[in-house]
């Protein structure tokens, strides 16, 4: 089926530092998404994005998270600068009009 | 105050048994619902998905919707230890809109 890519599977860095996490949704998706799961328990929205823009965010999208996706390569989530409550496994899904999400593998991100 | 409520929040069923989740919103606008499953460390997959009042089978599952109480139920029969996971429940507005999760029913299968 339609595959979802996310790099890195895990990283682990220092508070207050940068991170990006990498998805590369299905090839012929329109509609991207982030979601955020804390020790496999509720998956969080987060944000999603549609040509280019933001459509909506959650109040979890904190000033300190950005997305984008330049001339259509990946779709990125910065985290600048990183706390200690962002550690948590970070889901990209993308999605085809109307219809089921497609999920990658999720990134877990450990803040020290 | 969670819109897209979950129970129970684990369920054991042996081995061939049933196991029935329930999911509502509190959301009137919501129209579609979806039934991710999520085994352990991996990401969720799309189980089923109900948009009009009534059932849906599919192999050992069955999802009910009754729209106007904004519940859905899923069922698995003659359940097997694989089918051990988080069973989360999605709702949206439309095909289009953000789905909203529900904190999940955890479904443990015993041999």
């Amino acid at each position: 089926g339609p595959k979802v890519l996310q790099i890195p599977s895990h990283q682990i860095i220092d508070m207050g530092q940068m991170v990006t996490l990498n998805c590369d949704p299905v090839s012929n998706h329109l509609y991207f998404y982030w979601y955020k799961q804390i020790l496999g328990q509720q998956m969080e929205f987060l944000v999603n994005f549609y040509n280019g823009k933001v459509m909506e965010k959650s109040k979890l999208f904190k000033d300190q998270f950005s997305v984008e996706r330049p001339d259509g390569s990946y779709f990125t989530l910065k985290i600048q600068p990183t706390a200690l409550e962002d550690s948590a496994v970070y889901f990209c899904a993308s999605r085809k009009g109307t219809g089921q999400l497609y999920f990658g593998e999720g990134s877990k991100l450990t803040v020290l | 105050q969670q819109k897209v409520q979950q129970s129970p929040e684990s369920l054991i069923v042996p081995e061939g048994g049933m196991a029935s989740l329930n999911c509502t919103s509190s959301d009137r606008n919501v129209d579609y619902f979806w039934w991710y499953r999520q085994h352990s460390g991996k990401s969720p997959k799309m189980l089923m998905s109900i948009f009009s009042n009534g059932e849906k089978e599919e192999g050992r599952f069955t999802v009910h919707l009754n729209k106007a109480s904004l519940h859905t139920s899923l069922h698995i029969r003659d359940s097997q230890p694989s089918d051990s996971a988080l069973y989360l429940c999605a709702a949206s507005r439309g095909g289009n809109y953000k789905p909203t999760f529900g904190k999940g029913t955890s479904l443990v299968v015993h041999p």
